[in-house]
């Protein structure tokens, strides 16, 4: 079974710029979570989506939006990006509700804000 | 505010001794605690869970604890291999809320 495929891998973008991240996750599973990791901050809640539900979202501003589509596939959105924004961002996906605490994670997007 | 923290940012052994990664929490109200080892260029993966009504639960080479009174979580895995070099971060999450890591603790074994 695959894993949970986040793309793109790598992304550099310019102050001001918008981006959107995708997320795949493992077939079957209906819940994604999205969360940003940086060496300063360490691993940050940033929204959970079940059945095309948010049912959790961290403090982060408004640029920070997500959405998850029938498929349970999802993406997440920033605009007007910032230096700060740079960071590994990450999904996880579970099988079940936000009762379940196995998650599964992908690799990340590494985003470069320049 | 919640918060779940390391006791160190650093720990490192030698191969086959036995590892304890530590963690203190503030957030009483949680139902489940996690860890999840990161090694580099990878994302998180789950470790073991223990729920808040146990105070010990076993996995294959790996140990929870979790003490209520001192509200602290520790990790231990015995016979300690060069593959466990990892990040290792502990999370907390109510039955219907969201998880809240700590900062991790970057675990070394030297051969």
């Amino acid at each position: 079974k695959a894993g949970v495929t986040q793309t793109p891998r790598y992304l550099i973008k310019t102050r001001g710029q918008q981006v959107t991240l995708s997320c795949s996750p493992i077939s079957g599973h209906r819940s994604v979570s999205w969360y940003q990791q940086t060496p300063g901050q360490g691993l940050q809640f940033l929204f959970e989506y079940f059945s095309e539900t948010q049912r959790n979202k961290g403090n982060f501003p408004g640029r920070f939006s997500g959405r998850q589509f029938s498929n349970s596939r999802s993406e997440m959105n920033v605009s007007t990006l910032e230096l700060g924004d740079s960071a590994l961002y990450l999904c996880a996906s579970s099988p079940y509700d936000t009762m379940n605490t196995e998650a599964f994670f992908g690799q990340g997007t590494r985003l470069t804000v320049v | 505010g919640e918060s779940v923290g390391l006791h160190l940012p650093t720990l490192s052994v030698q191969e086959g001794d036995n590892s304890i990664i530590n963690c203190a929490y503030s957030n009483s109200a949680s139902d489940y605690f996690i860890w999840y080892k990161q090694e580099s260029g990878k994302g998180p993966q789950f470790i073991i869970d223990i729920r808040s009504n146990m105070d010990k639960r076993q996995g294959q080479r790996v140990t929870v604890l979790l003490n209520k009174t001192v509200k602290h979580l520790s990790l231990q895995i015995a016979a300690t291999q060069p593959g466990d070099s990892a990040v290792y971060f502990c999370a907390e999450k109510p039955n219907a809320g969201k998880s809240t890591f700590g900062d991790g603790t970057t675990l070394t074994v030297k051969p």
